[in-house]
């Protein structure tokens, strides 16, 4: 069974970094790329990016690039997410999920919350 | 890059038909057979409900399905019943290793 199992809630105050996490099981970790996807509060899901285990190539949404960075760590078989400078405006759930051309398997989310 | 147009929401009586339309552009929609839903349930991650336009996956009902002309896809579901009370997302390939959500339709069950 394809399971991707993220990281808890974080909250933390602007301009502070964070990393979340994204740790696959149940298939060949390297064999289908992962996304990562926002939904910010009562909004709809937005496509931040993505990236292929097999080599960390990445490809990012126009609207998060330069903001956000995507990793893998192919030894645990997870994939990050990380900012460097966090904004009131990143408060949201983001989720991971493995795709290709459609995303089949979700993580259950992580609770970002940035506030002073 | 604009997100997929959505209707905000539908609604419909247990039953009943309803379908939700996602429109886009040639580079998204309209140039690829990749169009997939999800359903998501509040406080839910999303669920894959149909992907390639028209397929389904396994253990998702033959009451949904979906089908695309031109610029715009469309999700059906026949016989509503309750439990398909929920927010539909569109999604498309869009080219360059690049997907493209639309903005989510709410689904109410009368």
């Amino acid at each position: 069974e394809v399971q991707l199992v993220q990281s808890g809630a974080e909250v933390k105050k602007p301009g502070e970094s964070l990393r979340i996490s994204c740790k696959a099981s149940g298939y060949i970790f390297t064999n289908s790329w992962i996304s990562w996807v926002r939904q910010m509060p009562g909004k709809g899901l937005e496509w931040m990016g993505r990236i292929d285990p097999g080599d960390s190539y990445t490809n990012y949404s126009p609207s998060f690039q330069g903001h956000v960075s995507i990793s893998v760590d192919k030894s645990m078989n997870t994939a990050y997410l990380q900012w460097s400078t966090l904004k009131a405006s990143d408060t949201a759930v983001y989720y991971c999920a493995r795709s290709d051309s459609r995303c089949d398997s979700w993580g259950q989310g992580t609770l970002v919350t940035v506030s002073s | 890059q604009s997100a997929l147009t959505q209707p905000r929401s539908v609604s419909g009586s247990p039953g009943q038909s309803v379908t939700i339309s996602c429109t886009g552009t040639s580079s998204d929609v309209g140039g690829y057979n990749y169009v997939s839903w999800y359903q998501q349930h509040p406080d839910k991650a999303p669920k894959l409900v149909l992907y390639d336009v028209d397929r389904r996956p396994s253990g998702v009902p033959d009451r949904f399905s979906g089908s695309k002309s031109g610029n715009t896809a469309s999700l059906t579901i026949s016989g509503l019943q309750a439990e398909d009370e929920a927010e539909y997302h569109c999604c498309s390939y869009a080219g360059s290793y690049n997907l493209i959500f639309g903005g989510g339709t709410k689904l109410t069950v009368l």
